[in-house]
């Protein structure tokens, strides 16, 4: 149980362009999913934590209308680069949480590699 | 602010060898602390949690507030056990903060 998925796996886009990537709880509902970028090498940052049905909570130094986060039901929420750069190059992670503890174990997604060109 | 280190980068042992991996951490409040563990070409997974004061795969970690240590331990390595290792401390609103993390590596 407690299965996060994420998609696409790996994309490669063009500078300017906007990317969409999704991720998904498949066996619960997660009342919270977070989002993390990861640099080769380094740890996870976190970029920012979703509730659903509300709008996204972004840590300092994330700009918000560059990453584009909407958590739109209890099983998905997506993340959306938009006029993607070369420096936007990086591993983007997902994790979901859905208990009712002050703190719950968040369950990760495989990731996503961003290639921006 | 809160902070977690993991002062190794890399930690190679031998096989059988006792395994103790650092985290240290800086938080104003009570914390919640993690470790979490990557293998090769998988996902970052849960290994365990302070709360649960429980044993996973042989691993354990004590908090001691005192010395505002998480460290993970285990008695005799095991080659499975090579891997990527993250330290994490849980502030308000269940937001994770990691560390740098400790890559595992157990020799035969």
């Amino acid at each position: 149980g407690a299965v996060v998925s994420q998609h696409p796996s790996r994309v490669i886009c063009k500078s300017g362009t906007s990317v969409k990537i999704e991720c998904r709880s498949l066996d619960f509902q997660a009342t919270t999913m977070f989002w993390y970028r990861q640099f080769p090498k380094q740890s996870l940052m976190l970029m920012a934590t979703s509730n659903e049905g509300s709008k996204a909570t972004y840590e300092q130094g994330v700009e918000k209308d560059k990453f584009l986060i909407n958590h739109a039901s209890l099983t998905l929420s997506t993340l959306t680069v938009t006029s993607a750069h070369p420096e936007d190059s990086s591993f983007y992670i997902c994790s979901a949480s859905g208990g009712s503890g002050v703190t719950d174990t968040q369950y990760f997604g495989p990731g996503t590699r961003l290639t921006v060109l | 602010a809160q902070r977690v280190t993991q002062p190794e980068k890399l930690l190679s042992v031998f096989k059988g060898a006792p395994v103790e991996l650092k985290c240290n951490y800086s938080y104003s409040g009570s914390p919640e602390l993690f470790w979490y563990v990557q293998y090769s070409r998988q996902r970052l997974q849960l290994l365990l949690r302070h709360i649960s004061r429980e044993s996973i795969k042989g691993f354990t970690a004590d908090l001691n507030k005192g010395e505002t240590s998480f460290h993970l331990k285990k008695p005799f390595a095991q080659e499975e056990d090579s891997a990527m290792y993250y330290c994490a401390l849980a502030g308000g609103g269940n937001k994770l903060t990691f560390g740098t993390g400790t890559q595992l590596k157990v020799e035969l």
